[in-house]
């Protein structure tokens, strides 16, 4: 079963600091990982896009690395503000001749405190 | 309008209850999800159209559940026989193409008492 593993499933900072959120994710063939933001009450937002050729992507605070040896992808917040208090998500597409479903991650539920 | 919307934003209904959940999504977009989202979890996917036809509904948990997309732009997604476990958020999405970026709606959340 294709599957994507975030971790952790929650983590709280400090306004200012950064932080660093993980994914595993074992989903083959594989064309594409997103990471969202999903703020309570609201659908997900698509921060970056990465295929499997390309190993970093930045938006701003956040930037998000890949490495499709180890299957593994991470998304880094830099001087994490308030506004960040949200969860994201890891989702992997599949190639196109697999379809067009998504796999989600759980999510990590990040809390700034001031 | 500019994104996606979906109605109503909140639905309370009793176990055995019908309902509907709509999505409106971006004018244009082709292709259209729905996924459902229970609490501290991510999405999981139920069906995607591409134009009227259902492209895969192979997410969809059981025959109590089913979709419609007459006109190739609004979606229905319909529930017959609720039971409590039906509760979650109702995620549409849509994109251009049925490769492109989905874009969310904020969601439908289904609390089935």
């Amino acid at each position: 079963k294709n599957q994507v593993e975030q971790s952790p499933q929650s983590l709280i900072i400090l306004e200012g600091k950064n932080c660093t959120l993980q994914c595993n994710y074992t989903v083959s063939p594989f064309s594409n990982l997103r990471w969202y933001k999903q703020d309570t009450g609201r659908g997900p937002v698509s921060l970056t896009i990465m295929t499997f050729s390309e190993n970093t992507k930045s938006n701003g605070r956040y930037t998000a690395t890949l490495d499709a040896d180890t299957k593994q992808s991470s998304l880094h917040i830099t001087a994490s503000q308030l506004s960040d208090s949200a969860s994201y998500i890891c989702v992997v597409s599949p190639s196109r001749a697999a379809g067009n479903k998504l796999t989600f991650g759980g999510g990590t539920r990040v809390l700034v405190k001031p | 309008g500019a994104g996606v919307s979906q109605t109503p934003s909140n639905k309370v209904t009793e176990k055995g209850k019908y309902v509907e959940l709509r999505c409106d999504p971006i004018s244009g977009h082709t292709a259209l999800y729905w996924y459902r989202q229970s609490l501290g979890q991510g999405p999981e996917f139920l069906i995607y159209f591409q134009g009227t036809g259902a492209a895969d509904d192979s997410g969809l948990p059981n025959d109590r559940f089913f979709a419609v997309r007459p006109e190739g732009s609004v979606s229905t997604l319909k529930i017959q026989r609720t039971e409590r476990g039906d509760s979650a958020v109702y995620l549409c999405a849509s994109s251009s193409r049925g490769s492109g970026e989905q874009f969310f709606g904020p969601g439908t959340r289904l609390t089935v008492l």
